[in-house]
């Protein structure tokens, strides 16, 4: 079964518009951490936002916010005021084992292709 | 800021030949891991480092793959005999600041793009 689920294989928005990436998750373990990368065509992964498990209010970095639902294991990624240079691929992942959060492998999703439009 | 290195960017191997890849972590991160992406696929986890010895390896990391931190600022992992589907982009990263070791995000390098022939 798929630990970390992207369900838009590509995305479309207009330039200045909101974008919502989709991601589920999937895990037994009370201690997670939950990350967004972003991949340009250049191809390195650029840290975009992370969430912890126990974190009370979802996370926000710029014009980047996590929409962390626990219940329903949802950690959607959303981008405000689209720009050109948002066009990339964004992956979800999802911190699994490790020792007090740390040394856990990052379990990603098949990520989504986004194309900001002019 | 700081940032994790990778050399070289790609490299250009026959099948059968040892490659070694070339990682410099961010200096006051205690935690290292190699990735690898299959062109179009998504990323997978190979290793994770830490105090120098492994702590955890998938499935993939096999017997052709080790790992290695030779001196205080590198993190190298070699292929021992390359095989045509060891072609990818790997990704060296690193997490823990010595000083906020509770701060779990991975830091990605470049990658090095690894073409077996």
């Amino acid at each position: 079964a798929q630990k970390i689920t992207q369900t838009q294989p590509g995305m479309f928005v207009q330039e200045k518009e909101a974008v919502t990436l989709d991601c589920t998750y999937d895990t037994s373990d009370p201690s997670y951490g939950l990350f967004w990368y972003k991949q340009p065509s250049s191809g390195e992964m650029i840290f975009l936002i992370y969430q912890g498990s126990y974190d009370q209010q979802n996370a926000t970095e710029g014009r980047y916010s996590l929409n962390f639902q626990k219940a329903r294991k949802s950690a959607n990624l959303v981008i405000s005021a689209s720009q050109l240079g948002d066009s990339a691929m964004y992956f979800c992942a999802m911190r699994e084992g490790g020792a007090d959060n740390q040394g856990g492998k990052l379990i990603f999703g098949q990520g989504t292709e986004l194309s900001v439009k002019p | 800021e700081p940032e994790v290195t990778q050399t070289p960017s790609h490299q250009v191997t026959q099948m059968g030949q040892e490659v070694i890849l070339r990682c410099v972590p961010i200096s006051n991160h205690l935690y290292f891991y190699w990735y690898r992406q299959i062109l179009g696929q998504k990323v997978e986890f190979l290793v994770s480092f830490y105090n120098n010895e492994i702590s955890e390896k998938s499935e993939i990391f096999d017997d052709q793959f080790s790992v290695e931190r030779p001196d205080g600022s590198n993190f190298t992992l070699k292929i021992r005999s390359t095989k045509l589907e060891d072609s990818a982009m790997y990704f060296c990263a690193s997490s823990a600041p010595r000083d906020r070791v509770r701060e779990e995000t991975q830091y990605f390098g470049p990658g090095t793009r690894l073409l077996v022939l």
